[in-house]
């Protein structure tokens, strides 16, 4: 079967550095995002990865392993409003999201 | 509108009743998507239509039924409401071929069956 998984929750402090993993087993592999999600919101883009790598996006950056099937999603000065849940999710070959639960990453001062 | 709309934001609904979920979206794009999203689990998809005319069946299609007569709106609606479709409702679309394909959701609908 398909497969994503991610922590269930962290939490980190204002300013810091975070990084939330994920990893994948799935039929095919079209691509790799990150979402984020605020309480009571939709679900909002952040970014995609298909070739291996790093991908710095101001203060976040995602990195792709596809060998390994590993991704993980870099969260740098961490600010409150951070605060959020974390949707990693893939891309498989028929060209459908799979998702994983999200990672409810909880922001202290 | 600008982006993605759903409609009603939320409902309480009898089990038993029919009820049709409302998915607008401006920007053109062709293909559309229905997902459930429930406490623990990731967004779960329950059909897409890849363009107006076609619909296909996602992970969890049963009790569901879709359809896209044109390419801005895209309809959900549940025959006979059971309480298992208590669930939060987001509505999504992307603009298929075109780079990274990224799907813009709408700011959903909370549904309960009682």
């Amino acid at each position: 079967g398909q497969n994503i998984d991610q922590p269930t929750e962290m939490t980190a402090t204002e300013g810091a550095i975070v990084q939330i993993n994920c990893t994948y087993q799935t039929s095919g592999f079209n691509g790799l995002f990150w979402y984020q999600q605020h309480a009571g919101e939709a679900p909002t883009f952040l970014s995609y990865n298909v070739l291996d790598g790093l991908e710095e996006k101001g203060r976040f950056s995602s990195f792709l392993s596809r060998s390994k099937g590993y991704s993980y999603l870099l969260l740098k000065e961490l600010q409150m409003k951070d605060s959020a849940s974390y949707l990693c999710a893939v891309m498989d070959s028929n060209y459908q999201l799979i998702w994983g639960a999200g990672t409810k990453l909880i922001i202290k001062p | 509108i600008a982006g993605i709309t759903q409609a009603p934001t939320s409902q309480i609904l009898a089990a038993g009743r029919r009820m049709t979920l409302r998915c607008t979206q401006d920007m053109r794009h062709n293909a559309m998507y229905w997902y459930r999203q429930d406490l623990g689990l990731g967004l779960r998809l329950i059909h897409y239509s890849n363009t107006a005319g076609t619909t296909g069946k996602g992970e969890v299609p049963d009790g569901y039924s879709v359809s896209r007569a044109n390419t801005d709106d895209f309809p959900l609606t549940l025959a006979s409401a059971v309480p298992s479709q208590t669930s939060v409702y987001f509505c999504a679309s992307s603009d298929e071929g075109r780079g990274v394909n990224e799907q813009f959701f709408g700011p959903g609908t909370r549904l309960t069956v009682l």
